[in-house]
């Protein structure tokens, strides 16, 4: 399979605990995007990567949150201090430069109780 | 900022019924559009794209036009089956090469 890999599928966690997401993009992909998904709502937009580089972050993306990519090719999401507002889908994508359609992973669901 | 309304679900229809969802977009610029879907317990898949204006994108029967006038890009089908039962984002590229997407527009067909 070459498509966009994440893990772990979902995560339940306590309050107050770390949590730690890993997306392995397509291959040649140098962009590489994360996005939160709840309930009933679109996917919104937390950070992006043009290999290692972070290029954006979002205002959702507290101090709790960090995101890294440090060979430019898998990059993790950290939640520290887990919040049951935290409970979503984590969806990662990646893409090609020059190339318009992102490619999206299946997602992480984390339930914090 | 950029931003995409589309209609809200669910949309409920029966088999070869024909389909419309609506969706408006505001940004500066032309960017690119898109319909993404999610079918259950699936993640999201492109449907379709238009890169400019009255480009019309083409997939599995489903259609939309890039409408630079009114700002839309609405999703349609002529005929839909139970297996176009899904979720349905309308999303934009902003200049910055990331998506920016509707809230979804859930589609029910019943056999």
């Amino acid at each position: 399979d070459t498509g966009v890999s994440q893990n772990p599928r979902h995560k339940i966690t306590k309050r107050g605990q770390n949590v730690t997401f890993r997306c392995d993009p397509i291959s040649e992909h140098n962009r590489l995007y994360w996005y939160r998904q709840t309930l009933g709502q679109g996917p919104e937009f937390l950070t992006y990567f043009q290999n290692e580089a972070q290029l954006e972050k979002s205002r959702l993306l507290s101090d709790r949150f960090s995101a890294e990519r440090p060979k430019g090719s898998f990059s993790t999401l950290e939640i520290q201090r887990t919040e049951q507002g935290d409970s979503a889908m984590y969806l990662c994508a990646s893409r090609l430069d020059g190339t318009g359609e992102l490619f999206f992973g299946e997602g992480s669901r984390l339930t914090v109780l | 900022g950029d931003s995409v309304t589309q209609m809200e679900g669910p949309v409920t229809l029966s088999e070869e019924a024909c389909l419309t969802i609506n969706c408006t977009y505001t940004a500066t610029g032309y960017p690119s559009l898109f319909w993404y879907v999610q079918y259950p317990g699936e993640g999201l898949q492109l449907l379709l794209k238009a890169t400019k204006a009255d480009d019309k994108g083409s997939n599995k029967g489903f259609e939309a036009t890039y409408r630079k006038e009114t700002t839309s890009f609405h999703l349609e089908k002529g005929s839909v089956q139970v297996s176009d039962s899904a979720v349905y984002f309308c999303a934009l590229m902003d200049s910055s090469y990331k998506l920016i997407f509707g809230s979804g527009t859930r589609l029910l067909v019943r056999p």
